[in-house]
């Protein structure tokens, strides 16, 4: 069965700092794998996906992600964290072996502090 | 295009009373999903659709909750009879058909149901 698992619930960061949201997965097949954020009160976005070739794979609002098939991570970066960059981040594997499901991990909150 | 189209956006409700949550995907995706969003459980996938027949209803918790895809543009999700513990927020996405390059599944902004 497919699973992720996104090991930290909250993370605080400053203004202008870097960002590093962790992401591992379990697939028995080539995976599909997504970063969507959801702002409060709002439905999900999808930020970024990687479904194969070059595995750093660069997305909307400046952030990135990198696959690790080595390390079943698909860890999500953002070199400088604006204000508005505060939400919740969800991470999701899927493909045609899971029958187009998306398996979603719990989510990490970032606080952005001033 | 207008993307997934969730309404109502709140609902409020008694306990025993019918819910009915729609749902319009966006114009040429097949596939439709419905989830649940909750603090204790996270996000769910109750039930989804492609070309309007029901693939996998395993996320359903029980047999008050009930879904309906009567034409690609429209899909419904009822709870009957509604109990509290039923509060959450349901989104509803939908993608292209299955056997497409991707796939990214769009979001609608969700119903926030509050069952007293």
């Amino acid at each position: 069965a497919q699973s992720v698992t996104q090991p930290d619930i909250h993370i605080t960061v400053s203004e202008g700092a870097s960002l590093e949201l962790r992401c591992n997965y379990s697939y028995g097949a080539t995976p599909y794998l997504f970063w969507y954020v959801q702002s409060p009160g709002q439905g999900l976005q999808l930020l970024l996906k990687y479904f194969s070739g070059d595995t750093l794979v660069q997305g909307i609002k400046g952030f990135e992600a990198e696959f690790k098939r080595s390390q079943s991570s698909f860890n999500l970066r953002k070199p400088s964290v604006h204000w508005s960059d505060a939400a919740e981040y969800f991470c999701a594997v899927g493909g045609s072996a899971a029958g187009n499901k998306l398996t979603f991990g719990g989510g990490t909150r970032v606080l952005v502090k001033p | 295009d207008a993307g997934v189209i969730q309404s109502p956006r709140h609902e409020v409700t008694e306990m025993g009373q019918e819910v009915t949550l729609r749902c319009k995907p966006i114009s040429g995706h097949n596939s439709l999903f419905w989830y649940r969003q909750t603090m204790m459980r996270g996000l769910e996938l109750l039930i989804y659709f492609n070309n309007n027949v029901p693939i996998d209803d395993s996320g359903m918790p029980e047999d008050r909750f009930s879904a309906k895809m009567p034409n690609a543009s429209f899909s419904t999700l009822k709870i009957q009879p509604s109990e509290p513990r039923d509060s959450a927020v349901y989104f509803c996405a939908s993608r292209l058909p299955p056997g497409s390059s991707y796939n990214e599944q769009f979001f609608g902004p969700g119903t926030r149901l509050t069952v007293l």
